[in-house]
Order: structure tokens, then sequence, then C-alpha cells
């Protein structure tokens, strides 16, 4: 069975500034997606950026962008030019490649954004 | 990306009762997934949902707790039996779409229940 790690249960950071979120998981497949979730205090669950593992380019999405390291099962996200609205919980997720699959998450982050 | 809406919102309840939840889709989707998220946790799934076939349930989660219906591709219900203060929590719907190509989840904006 598959795990993701986020080992940062809090995070702070400058508005403006940029931050990097830690994701780990372990897995034997070779072919699977990475997501990093939003969930703001509304709870509503937000994709924020997703990655193909057989991709080596690291996805990128406006101001968020991911570090994929295959070999070191590592899934980082960074966010720069930091906003208030980034305020939230943010959750890396794991799921096998093919359709109907779950995901398994990670256990979050909570991001705080100071003025 | 598909718009997914819950009801209720959230509701308060009293222990040794049923809730059921609705999930509501605005196109048709093969798969549906209810999570689970308890206080200050992270997201459990409960069960996959398909329609036309029984739910398939992860482990810990069972058939009489929480029943699944799924009469059509764009419905699903979960309802949360026999309620305890540990049933506690938030309670999403999710589906799989599609975003440039390739399989996605998206979730509903969840359900919140209390009991008491």
């Amino acid at each position: 069975a598959q795990t993701v790690t986020q080992s940062q249960p809090e995070m702070s950071v400058q508005e403006a500034e940029t931050v990097t979120l830690s994701c780990t998981y372990d897995t034997s497949e070779s072919d699977y997606y990475l997501f990093w979730y939003k969930q703001p205090p509304s709870r509503q669950m937000i994709l924020v950026i997703r990655q193909e593992a057989y991709k080596q380019q690291n996805a990128t999405e406006n101001r968020f962008s991911v570090n994929f390291q295959k070999a070191a099962k590592s899934f980082s996200l960074k966010i720069s030019d930091s906003q208030l609205g980034d305020a939230a919980m943010y959750f890396c997720a794991y799921r096998s490649s093919g359709a109907g699959n779950m995901l398994t998450f990670g256990g979050g982050t909570r991001l705080m954004v100071k003025p | 990306s598909a718009v997914i809406s819950q009801k209720p919102s959230r509701d308060i309840c009293q222990r040794g009762t049923s809730l059921t939840i609705q999930c509501q889709v605005d196109s048709q989707v093969t798969m549906m997934f209810w999570y689970r998220q308890q206080p200050g946790q992270s997201l459990t799934l409960i069960a996959t949902a398909n329609q036309g076939s029984e739910a398939t349930y992860e482990s810990g989660f069972v058939i009489d707790k929480f029943p699944i219906s799924r009469p059509n591709l764009t419905f699903s219900t979960l309802t949360v039996s026999n309620m305890s203060p540990e049933d506690s929590s938030i309670y999403l719907c999710s589906v799989e779409g599609f975003r440039d190509g390739y399989e996605t989840q998206y979730f509903g904006p969840g359900t919140r229940l209390l009991v008491l």
C-alpha cells in the first residue's frame, strides 16, 4: 500500500515571500500521479497542481510549482509571492495510474501567511 | 472540471439517529468516492461507488454503518447510521474528471456533521 507523509504540520510565510511545503511518499509502482490540494477554512478541496510520474519536467501553475524527485520519492510544493489568500491546509496526495483509483492523502500542512 | 454539490452542508444530530448525505454532479461520471475527514485530520476513503453495482468499502468501513446508493451517473447518497459522537466529521463526495487530458479528482464542498 502507498503512504504519503507531510512532515511539517504547520508553516508560516511572510506575504510576498516564498515557501516550500514538503511531501514524501512510498510506493512500488512506477506509474502514478501526485497532487497538491488546498483546503481553506471553507473546507472546499481545491486542486492546486498535478504531476505525472513519467514526466521529468516539474509542473507549474502560475505561482505554484513542484520539485518532483522520483528516485527520492519526494514531491514538494513551492508557493512564490505568497498572498493572504494562500492561507489554508495543504494536502499532498498520491494516486495510482488508470481510471477509478482512489487518492491517498498525507496528513496535511497548515500554512499561515503573515501580512 | 466537474461541479459537485452536497446536501446538507452541515447538520447536528443526536446519537443513535441516521443521516443521509446527498451528492449531485453536473455531468455523468463513472466513479464516485466518499471520504471522511475527522476533526484536524486528513481525508480517509470510506468507499467507492459505481453506478449499478455494490459500493466497495475500505478497511474499517462497513456497509451496515455507511450504506451507499448510486442510482444513476450523476447522483449518490451516503448514510451514516446509528451515529455516535465519533462520527463527527466532514464527509466529502468526490468524482473523477479530466483536466488537460488526465484523470483528476474533484471534490464537493463537504458536509460537516456534529453528533451529540
